[in-house]
């Protein structure tokens, strides 16, 4: 079974600032791979999902941006975060559309 | 796009109680599934359950897709059920749509 993998695991940055957050799974080829974002403790909004490297579709238009530079890497990047950007960042991985698997998450707090 | 809407929003129990939450979604899908998010923000998978009923322990859950709602039944409730149960919906790869979740308390 897969195991999905990301970091840092709490993040603090003034705002301004760059990001970069990572996610690594293993135990799974060629995977969909998604971002998602989860504000205030409660409901998980999709921010970007690949179903392969270097493809990319976002749901939302926002202050952030990803990329798949390796088929069990997922990325997500700032080049200047804003207050709004403060949440819980999950990672999930999937497979032919069904079950889908999260990561620990990041907590970013933007100050 | 496709609106989850979950209910109760929030639910307070003795330990030992059943419970009963329910999901209701505006269209067809492919992908239905049911988490407990622990008190860590892991998420945990319970179910994946598009159509019919499954069980797994004190949990079991059931998807009636031509009338578009699920349901999860807690059963004999313990502290450690406490936590947010997050339904979701989609199809295919473009990712699932959230609900607002059920916040439960089991209190000893």
């Amino acid at each position: 079974s897969q195991t999905i993998h990301q970091w840092p695991a709490t993040l603090v940055q003034p705002v301004g600032s760059p990001l970069s957050l990572e996610c690594t799974v293993e135990g799974t080829s060629n995977p969909n791979l998604y971002w998602y974002r989860q504000a205030a403790g409660r409901g998980l909004q999709l921010l970007f999902y690949s179903v392969g490297i270097g493809q990319i579709s976002s749901e939302v238009p926002q202050n952030l941006s990803a990329s798949r530079p390796q088929d069990r890497q997922f990325i997500l990047s700032s080049k200047k975060l804003l207050l709004s950007d403060s949440g819980f960042y999950l990672c999930a991985c999937g497979l032919g559309g069904e079950t889908q698997y999260f990561g620990p998450g990041t907590r970013l707090l933007v100050l | 796009g496709i609106q989850v809407e979950q209910s109760p929003p929030d639910l307070i129990l003795q330990e030992g109680a059943n419970s009963t939450l329910r999901c209701n979604f505006s269209d067809s899908v492919n992908n239905l599934q049911w988490f407990h998010q622990n008190p860590w923000g892991q998420l945990i998978n319970l179910f994946y359950i598009p159509s019919g009923t499954k069980q797994n322990g004190r949990l079991s859950a059931t998807t009636v897709a031509t009338e578009r709602y699920s349901l999860l039944y807690i059963s004999s409730s313990q502290t450690t059920d406490s936590g947010v149960y997050f339904c979701a919906v989609g199809g295919g790869a473009d990712g699932l749509t959230f609900g607002k979740g059920t916040h439960l308390i089991i209190q000893p």
